[in-house]
């Protein structure tokens, strides 16, 4: 069964450096999508992408974030310069329509010391 | 942000019997409804949805109840099994606009499923 694959699983970084996550969505979906989980709270969206471009980005997405999908396969989360408080499980997830169900990754943990 | 609350953050549930997972909504622009499962280190797993043209949807041992009025969905699992033990997420999205995709999600619901 197609599935949603993220790496890495686990990443460790130092509080200002750059950080990219990296997704590859299941093959014939069109629409891909970031969220994260802080510890003990909901999981929240941050940003949707469709057709190259932003759909949609919440209030967390500031200039700090940015996505790209750079060729057929891979869609990647940057932070350009991490702080503390974006220590979270970052999901992306992905769907063939825009009404309808997102599968979503393993998830990469990000920690930022 | 209370737009999608999960009010019981667990159930406990016997094998065999009936889970009922209860769901509420206040934004009345929501009209795609999800539930997914989550297990600990594991992203969400989709497990059904509902659009609000309907009031149910039943995949197998899982039917979603919609009651639009109340703004209110349920999960119910019958029969509830001990694999079915996890974390249980509903999600809302609006069905037009921009925000489309963007889903709002509960607290969730630790589900225990006893032998």
């Amino acid at each position: 069964e197609p599935e949603v694959t993220q790496t890495p699983s686990h990443q460790v970084t130092q509080m200002g450096q750059e950080v990219i996550l990296r997704c590859v969505p299941i093959s014939n979906h069109l629409y891909f999508y970031w969220y994260r989980q802080i510890l003990g709270q909901k999981v929240e969206f941050l940003v949707s992408f469709y057709n190259n471009e932003i759909s949609e980005k919440s209030e967390i997405f500031d200039d700090q974030f940015s996505v790209e999908r750079p060729d057929g396969s891979n869609f990647t989360l940057k932070i350009r310069s991490t702080k503390l408080e974006d220590s979270a499980m970052y999901f992306c997830a992905s769907s063939e329509a825009g009404v309808g169900p997102q599968y979503f990754g393993p998830g990469t943990r990000l920690t930022v010391t | 942000d209370q737009q999608v609350k999960q009010n019981s953050p667990s159930l406990s549930v016997q094998e065999g019997r009936i889970s009922i997972l209860n769901c509420d909504y206040t934004n009345s622009m929501f009209d795609y409804f999800l539930w997914y499962k989550k297990y600990p280190a594991e992203g969400p797993t989709f497990l059904i949805s509902i659009s609000s043209i309907k009031d149910k949807n039943e995949d197998g041992r899982f039917t979603v109840f919609l009651n639009k009025s109340a703004k209110h969905l349920s999960l119910h699992i019958v029969p509830s099994q001990p694999g079915d033990s996890a974390v249980y997420f509903c999600a809302a999205s609006p069905a037009g606009g921009t925000s489309y995709g963007k889903l709002t999600f509960g607290q969730g619901t630790i589900l225990t499923v006893h032998p």
